[in-house]
């Protein structure tokens, strides 16, 4: 499985950008990389995912490099509600869809 | 339309006794997944079940078994509880098996205790 590498902890002022960033550089050219995030007491939720070009969503933004190694989950203005813990995953193709979390980055918004 | 749903939302048992979660995907999803998140770490991957068979299945002992139902819905059954198995228990469904350009789509979860 490629592994990702992800900041502990990140802190961001309310109504600020929030760049969030892992590191991924033994992903395989056909693997994507998801961007998930998880509030206290409930089940992930998915923000986003991508292959090599740059998306975006209503929720954020995922910018990868040319060479596939590292992405940016960017969310533009955040918000007190965006403290989490945000997961980055590549996920694995194969016999099933199995997400491999490791313990992703607590982000903590500030007011 | 209603997100994954999981049932119960807590549930207290002792070791040794077994326990059934279950889990309704998003109307239309097909694939059901369960993971399991001990506190402070990641989730991780139990099962994963599509059309009613078992097409994939994570690092863990046979106390663990699951099943699909041609409704979709899935359950996950857990024999001879263990201290260990105090956790919360995800289901993720998505549309198909194996279309890695999708997401899957969590519940909230059953929190399980055991004493």
């Amino acid at each position: 499985d490629a592994k990702t590498t992800q900041p502990t902890s990140m802190d961001c002022a309310e109504g600020r950008a929030a760049n969030l960033p892992c590191n991924h550089s033994t992903i395989s050219g056909n693997e994507y990389v998801y961007w998930y995030r998880q509030i206290h007491s409930q089940g992930p939720q998915y923000i986003i995912h991508g292959l090599k070009n740059n998306e975006t969503n209503e929720m954020a933004s995922l910018i990868i490099t040319e060479d596939r190694k590292s992405s940016t989950l960017i969310l533009p203005h955040a918000t007190l509600r965006d403290t989490a813990v945000y997961y980055c995953i590549v996920r694995v193709r194969g016999g099933s869809e199995k997400l491999v979390f490791g313990k992703g980055t607590k982000l903590t918004v500030n007011p | 339309d209603a997100g994954v749903t999981q049932s119960p939302t807590h549930l207290i048992k002792t070791r040794g006794q077994h326990v059934t979660l279950r889990c309704s995907p998003i109307s239309g999803h097909k694939s059901v997944s369960w993971y399991q998140q001990v506190l402070g770490q990641g989730p991780q991957f139990i099962f994963q079940y599509y059309e009613k068979e078992e097409r994939g299945r994570g690092n863990f002992p046979d106390r663990f078994s699951a099943r699909q139902f041609p409704n979709y819905s899935s359950e996950l059954n857990v024999n001879a509880l263990l201290l260990g198995d105090s956790a919360l228990y995800l289901c993720a469904s998505s549309f198909n098996r194996d279309t890695f350009n999708q997401p899957q789509h969590f519940g909230d979860g059953t929190r399980l205790s055991i004493l």
